[in-house]
């Protein structure tokens, strides 16, 4: 019954490499975010969309691209990995709207060797 | 450049203590967020509070917001082993369309 859950939890690859992390979530909500948190616990929005159209795209490598099948999945698949790459990333989910808080997953760390 | 600034960076207290952290933000917001984030887990909301509104409780937090001093500061009462966590204010800037910006962070450890 996990509201926010994203796949997989940990990822160690190599440079190089292409790798993709799913997150779905059973709240209803009609929008969905990806966002980085670096070693320091620095957390910055990479992406968001709403209902399945991407709404917000930072400065962000275009190696970076997410994908919205439908409105309750958000995945990002990132090509050519670069050390750099290493952080935690969450997926997290909200209704439309100013005041609606952030609901998140547990994150998935990834590790680029 | 960033927009929530947390005060301080490292919090360290016994249980029972109080526990007060503060954030500063740039711009204009249409409301600041309070989340806590337990090691290797998401982040969880904790409270929101709007820019008209000056102060907000829930339970044993208590938050505050200046918005002529673009502050906002987080106090935990009576606090417990269990409110060890990282805390993140996040702000909902006017001309962001719906985008959360988050602070770095104060870690609080409450030691029993």
């Amino acid at each position: 019954d996990t509201a926010v859950s994203q796949t997989p939890k940990y990822l160690v690859t190599q440079m190089g490499n292409d790798k993709s992390i799913k997150c779905e979530q059973n709240l209803g909500h009609d929008t969905m975010y990806w966002y980085k948190q670096d070693s320091k616990k620095f957390l910055k929005i990479m992406f968001s969309y709403n209902n399945k159209e991407l709404i917000i795209n930072e400065t962000v490598p275009n190696r970076f691209s997410p994908k919205s099948p439908d409105k309750a999945h958000l995945n990002l698949h990132i090509n050519s990995l670069e050390l750099g790459d290493s952080a935690v990333y969450f997926c997290a989910s909200s209704q439309v709207g100013y005041n609606s808080p952030l609901h998140f997953g547990n994150g998935t760390r990834l590790t680029v060797t | 450049s960033q927009q929530g600034e947390e005060d301080p960076q490292a919090l360290s207290i016994q249980e029972g203590e109080n526990a007060t952290m503060n954030c500063s933000y740039k711009t204009s917001i249409n409301n600041l967020q309070w989340y806590r984030q337990n090691s290797g887990r998401g982040l969880v909301h904790l409270i929101l509070i709007r820019s008209n509104e000056r102060e907000k409780h829930s339970g044993r937090l208590r938050v505050t917001l200046d918005t002529s001093k673009k502050s906002s500061s987080l106090l935990i009462t009576a606090s417990r082993a269990a409110d060890t966590a990282s805390y993140f204010c996040a702000t909902d800037e006017e001309t962001s369309g719906s985008r959360l910006t988050f602070g770095e962070g104060t870690q609080l450890t409450v030691n029993p």
